[in-house]
Order: C-alpha cells, then structure tokens, then sequence
C-alpha cells in the first residue's frame, strides 16, 4: 500500500527557517516523482514543484521558484520542503503529493495527510 | 503562466447530473486530472488520463476531454458528493510542471 506520512503541525515566527518531511513506503521511492501543494486558509490548491529522487531533477513552479527548497533523501524514502525564512504569508496546510508519469503528462496519484504550517508573530 | 479555468460553483438536487468543466489552452495535448476535496481532508484522486476512474471511485464519476475543455460529470449526485473539485494538469514546457484550476464548490441539496 502506497503511504506518504507528512510531519506534524508546525508554528513558527516569521523570520525563521523551517523544514517539513514526507516519508514515502510501499513503491519504489526513487522512481516516481514527488511533490507539494500549498493550500492557503480558505483557498485553492496551488503546485509548488516537485522532484524525482532518483537523480534530484527538480523543478519549481514560477510562483514559488527562490522562495521555497524542495529536496529528497532516497536512502531514507523522503521528502522535504525548506524555507530560510517563513513569513506570515507562508500560513498554509502543504500536502506532498506523488506524480505519476503518462506520455507527456503527469498527475498526483496519492497525497500525504497535509502538514499545517502557522507563521504568526 | 499556464492557468486552468474552472466555475467557482455548480449546484444540483440529489439524483441530477452534474458537470464540472475545465478549460485550458494546453489540454489537447495534455491530460487532465480530477480532485475531490471534503472539508477538512486531503485530496482524493477520482478521474486521471481525462477519463480513467482509479479502484474505489464509484462508477457515477466520469471524465471526458475534448478540444481545451475537460469535463468531470457526476452521474446521479450524491449528498455525500458535495465538496470542492479542481482539475489539474500540465503546461506545455515538457518539464512536467504542474497547475491546478481554481477549484468547483460542488453543492448537492
């Protein structure tokens, strides 16, 4: 059975540096590529990036390219998501997300549980 | 950027058909995924390839893709259906980078 299990609920101060991980069992950690969704209070689900952990390609949607670190240890089947430095802005539920890959597309096919990230002075 | 077009609503009586369309510039080249998210809960995939239903998903979900626009139809909506859809695919970049629509508030009452 495919899980992905996120860490938990983090509450931070804006300016500080915060990592959240996400553990990949049940498939082939290195073969797929896996990414986050930022989903906002309220809002829309919104694609960060995503990296294949078996060579480290990543790639980085437009919106989130400099703010955010996206990385994978494969010898340990997981995931992480970085920030240097959190703004209250950055408040948000973040789900890691695997993709599966189908001619020239791809899409999510399982989701972790969602880790909530809470920036507030 | 690449953008996926989505209502922001649609609502139906218990038993209707419902229809969710998704349009965007790429989709004629590009699949289209669909979401399910209840309050409070992940995202559940319940169509992938435009059409394909994963195991689990009842057989009222269906998708469709034609030109720009994908469909998501729900066959004799449930109460229990209500919740938020959204689409997703890839731009046309070939370097598989994704995009979700806005996102369909589903009401069924």
């Amino acid at each position: 059975e495919v899980q992905l299990v996120q860490s938990g609920a983090e509450v931070k101060k804006p300016g500080e540096s915060l990592k959240i991980s996400c553990k990949g069992s049940g498939y082939s950690f290195t073969s797929y590529w896996i990414g986050w969704v930022r989903q906002m209070p309220g809002k829309g689900l919104e694609w960060m990036g995503i990296i294949y952990p078996g060579d480290s390609d990543t790639r980085y949607s437009p919106s989130f390219q400099g703010q955010v670190t996206i990385s994978a240890d494969k010898s340990i089947s997981t995931a992480y998501l970085q920030w240097s430095s959190l703004k209250a802005s950055d408040t948000a539920m973040y789900y890691c997300a695997r993709h599966v890959e189908s001619s020239s597309s791809s899409g999510i096919d399982y989701w972790g549980q969602g880790t909530l990230v809470t920036v507030s002075s | 950027s690449y953008e996926l077009t989505q209502p922001p609503s649609v609502s139906v009586s218990p038993g209707q058909t419902a229809r969710i369309t998704c349009s965007g510039d790429a989709l004629p080249k590009k699949y289209a995924y669909w979401y399910q998210q209840k309050s409070g809960q992940a995202p559940v995939l319940v169509i992938y390839e435009d059409s394909k239903r994963p195991s689990g998903i009842p057989e009222r979900f269906s998708g469709s893709s034609s030109g720009t626009m994908a469909t998501l139809t729900i066959s004799g909506a449930q109460v229990e259906d209500e919740a938020d859809y959204y689409c997703y695919s890839t731009d046309s970049s070939g370097n598989h980078r994704g995009v979700f629509g806005g996102g369909t508030k589903l009401t069924v009452l």
